[in-house]
């Protein structure tokens, strides 16, 4: 594809049901990252991925957060048992590889907790 | 602590002119430095990448300054349009395989006609 999609654009969810955020990175990419935007903040990195594993999955708020990736493409990130205070834009972005290598951001997933 | 801090919080300027943004950050090890422009309800979008050994970096109007010994980088935009209305975000990479970025809190800049 042209760039990076993510799907839905939006969701809002009651609070305590499960979501699932998918990402699709540019064909090629081998890096895939996840970052969350709450409103007023600054990114906040939660997770990334070079191929199919994740070295660092330090910033996932908590153990409700989990994400995959699988087949070196399409990524998921889980959110269980979803709290108000995980509302937020949900941020993908790839990369060629990682390092020094641009990133490539898609639109975004809002969500949004009640 | 790994800190990326950006100055002003938020900027007005009248169209055509100019102004410099701020980014100090406290990442060690040091790989490289990033601008990144995000309008409202989009994804941020690159406009430099500068590695410790660039000084200066240009993208058309944009141009962005490192000084790796006092970790300091700066953002100039030069004769400002409208369309420049957005969020400027400073980033610099946590880890050493670059993919843990830390993100400054970003400079609002709105452009007045």
């Amino acid at each position: 594809g042209a760039g990076v999609s993510q799907s839905p654009s939006n969701k809002v969810t009651e609070k305590g049901k499960d979501v699932e955020l998918r990402c699709d990175p540019i064909s090629g990419h081998t890096a895939l990252y996840w970052y969350r935007q709450s409103l007023g903040q600054g990114l906040e990195f939660l997770i990334y991925f070079q191929g199919n594993s994740a070295p660092d999955k330090s910033g996932l708020p908590s153990d409700r957060f989990s994400a995959e990736r699988t087949g070196g493409s399409v990524s998921t990130l889980t959110i269980q048992r979803t709290q108000q205070e995980d509302s937020a834009v949900y941020l993908c972005a790839s990369s060629l590889f990682t390092h020094s290598y641009e990133q490539y951001f898609g639109p975004g997933t809002r969500l949004t907790v009640t | 602590k790994n800190q990326v801090e950006q100055s002003p919080q938020s900027l007005i300027i009248l169209e055509g002119k100019n102004c410099t943004l701020q980014c100090n950050y406290t990442v060690s090890p040091f790989s490289n430095l990033r601008w990144y422009k995000q309008d409202t309800g989009r994804g941020p979008v690159s406009l430099t990448i500068m590695t410790f050994s660039e000084n200066t970096k240009s993208n058309g109007r944009y141009t962005a300054t490192l000084d790796a010994d006092t970790k300091q980088s700066s953002l100039h935009i030069t004769a400002s349009q409208l369309s420049d209305s957005a969020s400027y975000i400073c980033v610099v990479p946590g880890d050493n395989q670059g993919g843990k970025l830390i993100f400054g809190q970003g400079t609002e800049l709105s452009v007045k006609p």
